[in-house]
């Protein structure tokens, strides 16, 4: 099956500078890495998605880049602010037209913004 | 974006009991949902894939006659913690199909088993 791997498990950043975290994923089939961001207490909240067929994807702050080649996703957010402070979790799944695919999770990252 | 409503948000029982958890969907309709576990400080682990219609497909080392799930509409599943005990404890997540192909999740329930 499918095996993600999330890093780091945690980051420490100032506001206004940029966060990465970085996932790898193992099954060459799954086309599918969404984002999502989850608060304490809730669930998770998808932020950004990309899609096999895709380098690249970005909304306002956020931007998500994906290697096929290397199998690994990654999340980019610039001027962090100190509401960017979360659990992010990366996701991959092999979905199909209206079929959704199992999502496998990464491990997690806290992100820590300092105002 | 897609709203997906869980009920109730939190629940505290008695050890033995049966505990019954919904998902909703709010603004569309869902042929598929899911449930994920995730304890504390941990990632999300899917339990079982909730078909309406058919039975739900349950994930290695997960007991289908502990946690019963139904999916009787397009727009609701619901899932059953029998005979509730302590280590059932836990902070249960459903998700559901958007018509863009997202997966949207709802916002949780956290049962405490005493």
């Amino acid at each position: 099956g499918e095996n993600v791997e999330q890093h780091p498990s945690t980051l420490s950043v100032q506001e206004g500078d940029s966060a990465v975290i970085k996932c790898t994923y193992s099954d060459s089939a799954s086309n599918y890495f969404p984002w999502y961001k989850q608060e304490l207490g809730k669930g998770p909240q998808l932020i950004i998605d990309i899609r096999s067929n895709v380098g690249e994807k970005k909304d306002q702050r956020i931007a998500v880049t994906l290697n096929k080649t290397a199998k690994h996703f990654s999340l980019h957010i610039t001027e962090t602010q100190p509401e960017d402070s979360a659990v992010y979790f990366c996701a991959a799944s092999n979905a199909g037209g209206t079929s959704y695919g199992k999502l496998t999770f990464g491990q997690g990252t806290i992100l820590t913004v300092h105002p | 974006g897609a709203v997906v409503s869980q009920h109730p948000s939190w629940v505290i029982c008695k050890s033995g009991t049966s505990v019954k958890i919904e998902c909703r969907s709010l603004d569309f309709q869902a042929t598929t949902m899911f449930w994920y576990r995730q304890f504390p400080k941990q990632s999300l682990m899917l339990m079982a894939t909730s078909n309406e219609g058919s039975k739900a497909t349950y994930e290695q080392g997960v007991e289908k006659d502990k946690f019963l799930i139904n999916h009787a509409s397009l727009t609701l599943s619901t899932l059953t913690v029998t005979s509730a005990h302590p280590e059932d404890s836990s902070f249960y997540i459903c998700s559901a199909g958007g018509w863009t192909g997202e997966l949207f999740f709802g916002e949780g329930s956290r049962l405490t088993v005493l």
